[in-house]
């Protein structure tokens, strides 16, 4: 089993649609918790954290579960620009390195 | 100022082959990491250093593979032999651990790795 588990996809969304990704991950461990965001043939870049109490940065909302070790991102009013893949990116405790979820690829069409 | 550097940025090379990847981290910034990502496996954690000292080199395929940090603003990984299994974009990353640091990862633009 992975150790962060995310749909694949791929979302194909119209412009102005709310979509929502999961990812779950198999560490009781992990301390840490973000989505970056990659773009094709790019680097992946950060796009939020994701704390226990839920954060909110525009349009986009992170939620953590860690008693069911669950996150999810929420896009909301989805932008051409949005498009992309999301990876969900746990850090163990004691640990500087990131562990990658497969990612999910989004598509936002006109 | 600049992001993480890193060259080649494309490399094509032939099985048996030696290839030696390199990159410069961000000014400041004490830790560095070598990642590797592939269709089937993702974005895996390869090595990553601590103010020049590895760390984690648990990611390490082999022993084709090794990478050095021999100062604060230069490392490298290299393969040697190359196979074509180790066709890939692999990415170097660098955070900074300070009071007034964020752990950001901050990754480079990579080097894609095509091994004939």
């Amino acid at each position: 089993r992975k150790e962060v588990e995310q749909d694949p996809g791929p979302f194909n969304v119209p412009e102005g649609a709310t979509v929502a990704f999961n990812c779950t991950y198999s560490n009781s461990a992990s301390q840490s918790f973000f989505w970056y965001r990659q773009d094709c043939r790019k680097e992946p870049k950060l796009l939020m954290s994701v704390y226990s109490s839920g954060n909110e940065d525009g349009r986009f909302t992170a939620q953590l579960n860690r008693a069911s070790q669950y996150i999810s991102l929420l896009i909301r009013d989805s932008k051409l620009s949005d498009s992309a893949t999301y990876l969900c990116v746990v850090r163990d405790t004691g640990r500087r390195a990131l562990t990658f979820g497969s990612g999910t690829r989004l598509q936002v069409q006109p | 100022d600049a992001g993480v550097i890193q060259s080649p940025r494309h490399e094509v090379t032939e099985m048996g082959q030696e290839v030696t990847l390199r990159c410069k981290p961000i000014s400041g910034h004490d830790y560095l990491f070598w990642y590797r990502q592939t269709m089937m496996r993702g974005l895996e954690l390869l090595i990553y250093f601590n103010n020049n000292v590895p760390i984690d080199d648990s990611g390490m395929p082999e022993d084709r593979f090794s990478a050095k940090m021999p100062n604060a603003s230069f490392s490298t990984l290299k393969i040697q032999p190359s196979e074509p299994r180790d066709s890939a974009v692999y990415f170097c990353a660098s955070s900074d651990s300070g009071l007034a640091g964020s752990n950001e990862q901050f990754f480079g633009p990579g080097t894609r790795l095509t091994v004939l």
